[in-house]
């Protein structure tokens, strides 16, 4: 089984407009990371944010974490057609591998 | 390019084969770990290696195999395919074994479709 829950499964919004994305995971981790992927492509690490921290920058994207609502989001601002593709997160704890989420599919619409 | 290479990018293989993927981790990755996703299971684990070792296992069935060899490149063996097992296949390399620092690295994949 998943570790991660995405919410929500689908999601299509204006150009420019923010998208958030939401996780939900259920056991102790030591970080979170969010992943995206263009169809039918690899995924590409997109930001990582640890278990003692509470939010995180990189560019348009925003990440904050509640470990003790066992959540995390990503929102980005300020939507590109670019934008459009899925977005999974994924946790770890210590040397154990990164478990996914099923993904949200996220289509910006120009 | 991420680094991580992957070959072949496409397979088309008939029920019962056997078929071997092929990753090159990026330089410096000691780590391997290889992926399958497909429409109704999403991404699952599958197998980690480092440095040569097996460190985790997935959801590998026993028609499954792995290893890394010491160029640290790494191989899928799937064997006794069946139509279940068209999928995308990924291969993923870090630096680390322990907490992981920067995520990984995913190579392109191969998607086989076992006909």
């Amino acid at each position: 089984s998943q570790q991660g829950e995405e919410d929500p499964q689908a999601l299509s919004i204006q150009e420019g407009e923010n998208a958030t994305m939401n996780c939900s995971y259920k056991t102790s981790i030591n970080n979170l990371q969010w992943y995206r992927q263009n169809s039918g492509r690899g995924l590409v690490h997109l930001i990582l944010i640890r278990s003692n921290e509470r939010e995180k920058h990189s560019g348009r994207l925003r990440v904050t974490l509640d470990t003790s609502k066992k959540s995390s989001s990503l929102l980005i601002t300020a939507s590109r057609a670019a934008d459009t593709a899925s977005y999974f997160c994924a946790t770890a704890k210590g040397a154990q591998k990164l478990v996914f989420g099923q993904g949200t599919r996220l289509t910006i619409n120009p | 390019d991420s680094g991580v290479t992957q070959t072949p990018k496409h397979l088309i293989t008939a029920t019962g084969q056997r078929v071997t993927l092929r990753c090159s981790p990026r330089s410096g990755d000691l780590s391997v770990y290889w992926y399958q996703q497909s429409l109704d299971q999403g991404l699952q684990f599958l197998i980690q290696y480092y440095n040569g070792e097996e460190r985790a296992k997935g959801n590998i069935l026993e028609r499954f195999s792995a290893q890394q060899f010491p160029d640290l490149h790494s191989e899928l063996n799937l064997s006794s395919l069946e139509l279940g097992d068209s999928a995308l296949y990924f291969c993923a390399s870090s630096a680390a074994h322990g907490d992981i620092e920067y995520g990984y690295t995913f190579g392109s994949g191969t998607r086989l479709t076992v006909v």
